[in-house]
């Protein structure tokens, strides 16, 4: 079965520190892991994706299949970095993605 | 920017009551999905549509909802009747292929309160 687990419902971090959002999924295919966010009063919106390797508004995010995980990672958080992230499994064969519970970061100031 | 278009935006309804949401995905886009978001968790696929067939509807409760896609374009989900434990956002979103690899873009979805 498929399941994502996001372990912090609440996050908060001080402006400049590092920032690292957890997340652990159970799949027994070959997963594909999405990191999406929702700014405050926006919509839902990818943010990345594992498969692309790149690093968006500074966030980076590695597949670590021996731990399970796909930890959002950034090395200085700004104030704007203030969302609701949700962490998504997809992968070969699967035909849509599930989400976690979502973490609530709160960068301050 | 082309975006996912939902409305309402709010919809408050009495238990035992129909309510619709309608959904206009991205033009061209061929996948919609209709999803379910309880407060305080993610969002959980209903169904999912490939143009205007049914993909995935394994989590929609069908003794009282239903969804349709007649034309493959815009959609309809429907509750009939309400229970109180329907009060949810209910999310749209749509994506250019099928599969659970793509992106999808999502629209700003409906707050519905059962009383």
């Amino acid at each position: 079965a498929q399941r994502v687990t996001q372990p912090e419902k609440l996050l908060s971090v001080f402006k400049g520190a590092p920032v690292e959002l957890k997340c652990n999924y159970s799949y027994s295919g070959s997963p594909e892991l999405f990191w999406y966010v929702q700014y405050s009063r926006q919509r839902l919106q990818l943010l990345l994706r594992h498969i692309s390797r790149e690093s968006i508004k500074g966030f980076t995010a590695d597949l670590n299949k021996g731990e399970t995980s796909f930890h959002l990672k950034k090395p200085f958080a700004q104030e704007e970095d203030s969302a609701m992230y949700y962490c998504a499994l997809g992968g070969k064969g699967a035909n849509n993605l599930f989400f976690g519970t979502g973490t609530r970061l709160t960068v301050i100031p | 920017e082309a975006e996912v278009a939902q409305s309402p935006r709010y919809k408050i309804t009495e238990k035992s009551q129909a309510v619709a949401f309608w959904c206009d995905p991205i033009s061209g886009h061929a996948t919609l999905y209709w999803y379910r978001q309880i407060l305080g968790q993610g969002p959980e696929l209903l169904v999912q549509f490939q143009d205007e067939s049914v993909v995935d509807d394994s989590q929609l409760p069908k003794d009282r909802f239903s969804a349709e896609r007649l034309k493959g374009v815009d959609s309809t989900l429907k509750i009939q009747p309400a229970e109180l434990g329907d009060s949810a956002m209910y999310l749209c979103a749509s994506s250019d292929l099928g599969g659970a690899q793509v992106t999808q873009y999502f629209g700003p979805g409906t707050r519905l309160l059962v009383l």
